[in-house]
């Protein structure tokens, strides 16, 4: 079972409107979520990188929650824009005796229409 | 600023194959990172180099990959053979630092492989 499960898995929406992208996970012990966003045919591009007493954090347009307790992280987008038509990969970090595991959601497919 | 850059942007091959994945990390990143990409099982963690030394290979799928890192602007991803599994897009990503949990990745574009 993947250890990080992202919803929706695809998501349209109209150009200027705002979405949120939910990403659950069980990892454990905890380090740090990051999410990636990923255009067509490019590597995934950091945007928010979190640790355990964040609970918000901003990059322009783009905001992240978390919340440890519940083992939950959103990505909000305030209105969007044609660009943010692209795949969000939540990936949350586990530490192990120093070393980091990485486990990756499988992103939320996300169009902008005009 | 270059970025990670690696070679070849896209590969086919035919099963059997020996196939040579190149990266060039940023210079002055101390951590390397392989990944594979596939539309079914996502972006997978293949190994990692701190300091060119592997400190995780256990998400190498098995003994057909192997992956060096001679010097600290250079590394390679082998598959030998290559099966039509093996298709998938490959990442190198790097990092500015040791402590890979809080410094960010920087990704390079992909090599896109094909086994026939």
């Amino acid at each position: 079972k993947n250890q990080v499960e992202q919803s929706p898995q695809s998501l349209i929406i109209l150009e200027g409107k705002n979405c949120t992208l939910q990403c659950n996970y069980t990892v454990s012990p905890f380090s740090n979520l990051r999410w990636y966003k990923q255009d067509t045919g490019r590597g995934p591009v950091s945007l928010t990188i979190m640790t355990f007493s964040e609970n918000t954090k901003s990059n322009g347009r783009y905001t992240a929650t978390l919340d440890a307790d519940t083992k939950q992280s959103s990505l909000h987008i305030t209105a969007s824009q044609l660009s943010d038509s692209a795949s969000y990969i939540c990936v949350v970090s586990a530490a192990y005796y120093g070393n980091n595991r990485l486990a990756f959601g499988k992103g939320n497919q996300v169009v902008v229409i005009p | 600023d270059a970025g990670v850059i690696q070679s070849p942007r896209h590969e086919v091959t035919e099963m059997g194959q020996e196939v040579t994945l190149r990266c060039k990390p940023i210079s002055g990143h101390n951590s390397l990172f392989w990944y594979r990409q596939t539309m079914m099982r996502g972006l997978e963690l293949l190994i990692y180099f701190n300091n060119n030394v592997p400190i995780d290979d256990s998400g190498m799928p098995e003994d057909r990959f192997s992956a060096k890192m001679p010097n600290a602007s250079f590394s390679t991803l082998k598959i030998q053979p290559s099966e039509p599994r093996d298709s998938a897009v490959y990442f190198c990503a790097s990092s500015p630092s040791l402590d890979s949990s809080s410094y960010e990745q920087y990704f390079g574009p992909g090599t896109r492989l094909t086994v026939t």
